[in-house]
């Protein structure tokens, strides 16, 4: 079965700061890996995924995520944060195939100061 | 533009009372979820289902009940049975395989 740790809960970051929201997966098979954002009363929107390929991949919006397997670790970053980008962060894991649930972890709030 | 709908946006409800949200895409997605999101706790499975007329529950589907009788539509009730239905309800929807989810706006559920 597959799991999902996202450490922080929250992490406050000055404008223009770079940030990691860190996120640890678990799972004895090979995994397919999301960043979602949820901003304020809203539903979840689909920040960037690793699906095979580079390790790194990027968002259009300026985060970017390295899949590292040794470490099993899927971490989101971003160079220079804006308030905008304040929301809450959820990592998800899948074992694709037929059944292709996601598992979610607890979520990370972004909060970004002035 | 395609998409998944869930209505309504905030629902109330009295003690004892069944209510159902509803959930519609037009994605042509196989399969679709519904999860409860409750502050410090991310996002809990409640029910999913693959395929028309077919069902598996999640991790917290006791007090919950739903059904698939068209590719487009997965209304979840929740019944009176839900020790604890204040919640805010998203419904997801995917195709087959490797895919992430699409997810809708949500309903916010109050009971009163």
């Amino acid at each position: 079965a597959q799991s999902v740790t996202q450490l922080d809960s929250q992490v406050p970051v000055f404008e223009e700061a770079p940030v990691e929201l860190r996120c640890n997966y678990s799972s004895s098979v090979s995994v397919y890996l999301f960043w979602y954002v949820q901003y304020p009363n809203q539903g979840l929107q689909l920040l960037l995924k690793y699906l095979s390929g580079s390790t790194l991949v990027e968002s259009i919006n300026g985060f970017e995520a390295e899949f590292n397997k040794s470490q099993t670790s899927f971490h989101l970053r971003k160079p220079s944060v804006h308030i905008s980008d304040t929301a809450e962060y959820f990592c998800a894991v899948s074992a694709g195939g037929a059944t292709n649930k996601l598992i979610f972890g607890t979520g990370t709030l972004l909060a970004v100061q002035p | 533009d395609g998409g998944i709908t869930q209505s309504p946006k905030y629902l109330f409800r009295k003690e004892g009372q069944n209510v159902t949200l509803s959930c519609e895409q037009n994605l042509n997605h196989d399969a679709m979820y519904w999860y409860r999101q409750d502050p410090g706790q991310g996002l809990r499975l409640i029910y999913y289902s693959q395929i028309v007329n077919d069902f598996q529950k999640g991790d917290i589907a006791e007090g919950y009940s739903v059904s698939r009788e068209k590719k487009e539509s997965f209304p979840l009730t929740v019944t009176s049975a839900q020790k604890n239905p204040t919640a805010f309800y998203l419904c997801a929807s995917s195709r087959q395989g490797t895919g992430g989810y699409t997810f809708g706006s949500g309903t916010r559920l109050t009971v009163v």
